[in-house]
């Protein structure tokens, strides 16, 4: 039952740009929380990617970049390359909720 | 360097109690804006935020889990444990506990640990 929506699954050709988006709703993004991003490689656990909407931890590289817009978000990778075959997922805050929200995962695949 | 590693049952029977245990180092939980929390994924799904304590005590539950998680903290000790009851094979996922060192994200994740509820 995630309230931030993002399509399943996103492909693209090594080199190319593909954007994944997170839609949710006036409790979370739009009420002003910041969403963050993680990519989970197979059979690993999370890890951070984007935080506070548009920053990279140290150690992650510039092809990754996020936005946010009134109620959605966007993960942008450009130059796209093998190993950036993964699942994202989306995360914010819920007011509404009072708690922490995850996106419903976006497969990335690498034609 | 921070880690963080779950500990606790593999298997665990319908309608029994889970307690699982997150042992931490690098950080203080007394360290104001500090928090752990605890986020599931059933195999091939999702991840589902559970539950998170903060550095002050004050504690957040998923709503639609919250009659059945309690969150714990031992700061002394640098744990964090989840207990929770009632366990349903739609339980059975890899929980993974994680590092929330301000409202930016949570920034380190334990490997995570795979309970299996199945009679």
């Amino acid at each position: 039952q995630s309230v931030l929506t993002q399509p399943p699954s996103v492909s693209g050709a090594p080199g190319q740009r593909v954007t994944i988006s997170c839609t949710g709703s006036s409790s979370n993004i739009g009420a002003g929380y910041d969403v963050h991003w993680y990519q989970q490689l197979p059979g690993t656990a999370p890890t951070l990617l984007i935080y506070g909407n548009n920053n990279r931890p140290s150690g992650v590289p510039d092809r990754f970049s996020g936005s946010k817009s009134g109620t959605s978000a966007s993960l942008a990778i450009t130059g796209l390359q093998a190993e950036d075959e993964a699942d994202y997922y989306c995360q914010s805050y819920d007011r509404s909720l009072s708690g922490y929200v995850f996106g419903t995962g976006t497969k990335v695949t690498v034609l | 360097q921070m880690t963080l590693k779950e500990s606790g049952p593999t298997l665990v029977k319908p309608t029994q109690t889970l307690t699982l245990t997150c042992t931490f180092s690098g950080f203080s939980l007394s360290t104001s804006g500090v928090g752990v929390g605890w986020i599931r994924q059933p195999p091939g799904k999702a991840l589902e935020w559970l539950a998170l304590i903060y550095w002050d005590g004050d504690k957040r539950y998923s709503p639609s889990l919250k009659n059945r998680l309690t969150i714990t903290k031992d700061t002394s000790k640098n744990q964090v444990v989840l207990t929770m009851t009632n366990l349903d094979p739609v339980d059975t996922a890899t929980y993974y506990c994680a590092h929330r060192p301000d409202a930016s994200g949570f920034h380190y994740w334990g490997q995570g640990t795979l309970v299996t509820v199945s009679s």
